[in-house]
């Protein structure tokens, strides 16, 4: 009964590689996020979908590409991996019904561990 | 000045302690207020929320301060478990929901 699930949860890979984090979340929630979180341990936000549509989009590198198949399904790809990715990737989900606070809360999956080498 | 800010600590305190953190915030357009916590290699859970009137949960008492933008958290008789990096999280509605997280404040409880 995973709220929010992701894979792999661990991906050790080479620089120049693509690769792909899939996220999927069943607590009915219309809007689903991507967080980094660096070796400080700063979780910073990088992408945001509702119903699909991409709605937050910080200064992230156009080799990451989201992508929402479903509202229920999150995937993160990358390009040309490179050293400073990096990171642990977390998938997050949440209402959006403001200004109900609620819709701020946000569940997070266990993370992936991605390390570029 | 960051969005968020919180000290890092560490904050090391016996068990049974009462520990407080505080976080600020520069947006004073925020509307909501939380405190996560993580701990080492897992994800962050909400722990709870924090209303304009102050809130508590069992040990834990939340507060804002919307004058002095600024949030605390404070924890009553500090157990073992409650070792870990406490996140302070603002929310804002600007056409889209963003919440911004601080950097975390780590607490260590000792035996």
């Amino acid at each position: 009964d995973t709220a929010v699930s992701q894979t792999p949860k661990y991906l050790v890979t080479q620089m120049g590689n693509d690769k792909s984090i899939k996220c999927e979340q069943n607590l009915g929630h219309d809007t689903m996020y991507w967080y980094k979180q660096d070796s400080k341990k700063f979780l910073k936000i990088m992408f945001s979908y509702n119903n699909k549509e991409l709605i937050i989009n910080e200064t992230v590198p156009n080799r990451f590409s989201p992508k929402s198949p479903d509202k229920a399904h999150l995937n993160l790809h990358i390009n040309s991996l490179e050293l400073g990715d990096s990171a642990v990737y977390f998938c997050a989900s949440s209402h959006t019904h403001p200004p109900d606070r609620s819709s701020y809360e946000q569940y997070f999956g266990p993370g992936t561990r991605l390390t570029v080498t | 000045r960051k969005e968020v800010e919180q000290d890092p600590g560490p904050f090391n305190v016996p068990e049974g302690a009462t520990v407080a953190f505080n976080c600020t915030y520069s947006n004073s357009a925020s509307q909501s207020f939380f405190w996560y916590r993580q701990d080492c290699r897992k994800e962050p859970k909400l722990l709870m929320s924090v209303y304009s009137s102050g809130n508590e949960d069992g040990r834990f008492t939340a507060q804002l301060n919307r004058a002095s933008q600024y949030i605390s958290l404070l924890i009553r008789d500090s157990k073992l478990s409650d070792s870990a990096t406490y996140l302070c999280v603002v929310g804002y509605s600007g056409g889209y929901q963003k919440v911004t997280f601080g950097t975390g404040t780590k607490l260590q409880v000792i035996p």
